[in-house]
């Protein structure tokens, strides 16, 4: 199974919101509503912040939004904020009855 | 609330088997509910899944290791265990342990560091 594809950088100012994609297949974010998002900051382990395309578990703002078009997803950031300078990997399940991930996205605050 | 902890040997030889621990504390663990699983990271690198297990005992793996791959879970020690065979140096990365809520993993341990290196 090959990675999604990721952008590996984007950046944006405070209060802008940026988008970042992810590219898969139709034998994973094409055909499973199981795209999910995550944040990590250096040093710390991922944390979850969108699953399923577009939930967010408790806890997490309403700034972060999630969606799919066809084998595309994408993580919206609305209202960018200094804390959100991380990097975001994207994941699917697969036909293979595992999970992949994209090779992440470093976003920068400008 | 719930947490996991990641043990094992911080330091493998290549060609002999990494084998990993972790342990779920804080919530109940066997209840049917959940899957748990591994996702590794090399350093400087992104993520990868290896894993994952359901409570009852159904695993699923990375189609690219599930060669050398075991994941098992022991619902009375409220652990679940991988182990790596024949590693090398590529499988140096500080490995997580993870709980699965539905497609996204919610709960993360702090992760172990382990080294492939004679």
């Amino acid at each position: 199974q090959s990675a999604l594809t990721q952008p590996a950088s984007v950046s944006g100012s405070p209060g802008q919101s940026i988008t970042i994609s992810c590219a898969g297949t139709s034998s994973d974010v094409g055909r499973y509503n199981y795209v999910s998002w995550y944040q990590q900051h250096p040093g710390k382990a991922p944390k979850l912040i969108i699953y399923d395309v577009s939930n967010r578990p408790s806890g997490i703002s309403d700034r972060f939004s999630g969606s799919k078009s066809g084998n595309t997803a994408s993580l919206t950031i609305s209202g960018l904020q200094a804390d959100d300078e991380a990097d975001y990997y994207c994941s699917s399940f697969t036909s293979s009855t595992s999970y992949v991930f994209g090779a992440g996205t470093r976003v920068a605050v400008l | 609330h719930l947490q996991l902890q990641e043990s094992g040997p911080g330091l493998v030889k290549p060609s002999e088997t990494l084998s990993l621990t972790c342990t779920v504390s804080g919530d109940s663990f066997g209840s049917g509910t959940y899957y748990w699983g591994w996702i590794r990271q090399p350093p400087g690198k992104g993520l990868e899944w290896i894993a994952n297990i359901y409570e009852r005992g159904t695993p699923y793996y990375n189609p690219s290791l599930k060669s050398r791959v075991t994941i098992s879970a022991d619902t009375s020690k409220n652990q679940f265990s991988l182990t790596l065979n024949s590693v090398t140096a590529t499988d140096t990365s500080l490995y997580f342990c993870v709980r699965h809520l539905s497609s996204g993993c919610d709960i993360w341990g702090q992760g172990t560091l382990v080294t492939v290196s004679s």
